[in-house]
C-alpha cells in the first residue's frame, strides 16, 4: 500500500498564474484533509472531506478550492497563486474524522514568486 | 493565546536521556494527538489518546483530561530520535485538529 500520495512534491509558480496539487490515498478512509505549514506556526487547516461528495472549511480557506473526486481522490487547487500562499502543503487521510489517527502525505513544497 | 501550546520550542539532549515533552491545550477535546516530523518533513502519528496512558516501545505519551495537559516522553534518547513532535486537539464534536507549534529535539550522540 502507498498509503497517501501528493503530487507534485516541489512547485514554483508566478504571482496569479493557477495550479492544482493532487492526493489520494488507498486506505479506503472516509475522511481527507488538506493543510498548510508555515515556518513558526503549527499545521493550519484549509479545507477537509468527511466523505466523497462533501467538503468544508477549515481554518485558512481563501484562495483555495477543493475537488473530492471520489472516495480515493482530494485536490486542492489555487485559482490565482499569491506569494502568501507560498508554504508546505499536506495532505491526510483518517477512517473518519472522530476516532482515528491521520495519516500523513509527504507534502508539496510550493513557492509563489 | 493559541488553544494548544506546547513547551519547550526546542530541546537538546545527549543520547540516553530521558525526554518530556509537554502540550497544554484551552479547549474541550475528544483526542489528543503526538505527531513526529522528521527532518526530511515526512509527518507520522504517534499517538492517539483521549486518557490515561499509552506506549509503544521508548515512547510514552500520557493525558490528564482535568488539567488539560499531556506529556510525551522518551526513554534512553537516541541520535534517530531528532525530530519535531507536535500535539494536536480534537475538539470535542468536531473532526478537525488543532496544532501547536512543535518541538524541536536534537539528541547528540
Amino acid at each position: 500500500n502507498a498509503g497517501v500520495t501528493q503530487t507534485p512534491k516541489f512547485q514554483v509558480l508566478k504571482t496569479g498564474q493557477s495550479m492544482t496539487l493532487q492526493c489520494a490515498q488507498d486506505m479506503n478512509h472516509n475522511s481527507m484533509y488538506w493543510y498548510r505549514q508555515d515556518p513558526g506556526m503549527g499545521l493550519r487547516l484549509i479545507y477537509y472531506s468527511a466523505s466523497e461528495g462533501t467538503t468544508d472549511k477549515g481554518e485558512v480557506p481563501n484562495g483555495y478550492n477543493v475537488s473530492r473526486l471520489n472516495k480515493r481522490e482530494f485536490s486542492l487547487r489555487l485559482e490565482s497563486a499569491a506569494p502568501s500562499q507560498t508554504s508546505v502543503y499536506f495532505c491526510a487521510s483518517s477512517r473518519d474524522g472522530h476516532s482515528y489517527e491521520q495519516y500523513f502525505g509527504p507534502g508539496t513544497r510550493l513557492t509563489v514568486t | 493565546k493559541n488553544e494548544v501550546e506546547q513547551s519547550p520550542q526546542n530541546l537538546t539532549a545527549q543520547e540516553g536521556e530521558f525526554i518530556t515533552i509537554n502540550c497544554s491545550y484551552s479547549v474541550g477535546i475528544s483526542a489528543l494527538h503526538w505527531l513526529q516530523q522528521h527532518p526530511g518533513g515526512g509527518i507520522v502519528s504517534l499517538f492517539m489518546l483521549s486518557s490515561g496512558k499509552k506506549k509503544h516501545g521508548r515512547l510514552i505519551a500520557t493525558i490528564n483530561i482535568q488539567e488539560k495537559h499531556s506529556s510525551l516522553h522518551i526513554t534512553a534518547s537516541h541520535p534517530r530520535d531528532s525530530a519535531v513532535y507536535i500535539c494536536a486537539a480534537r475538539r470535542s464534536g468536531s473532526e478537525k485538529l488543532v496544532f501547536g507549534k512543535g518541538t524541536k529535539l536534537t539528541v547528540n550522540p
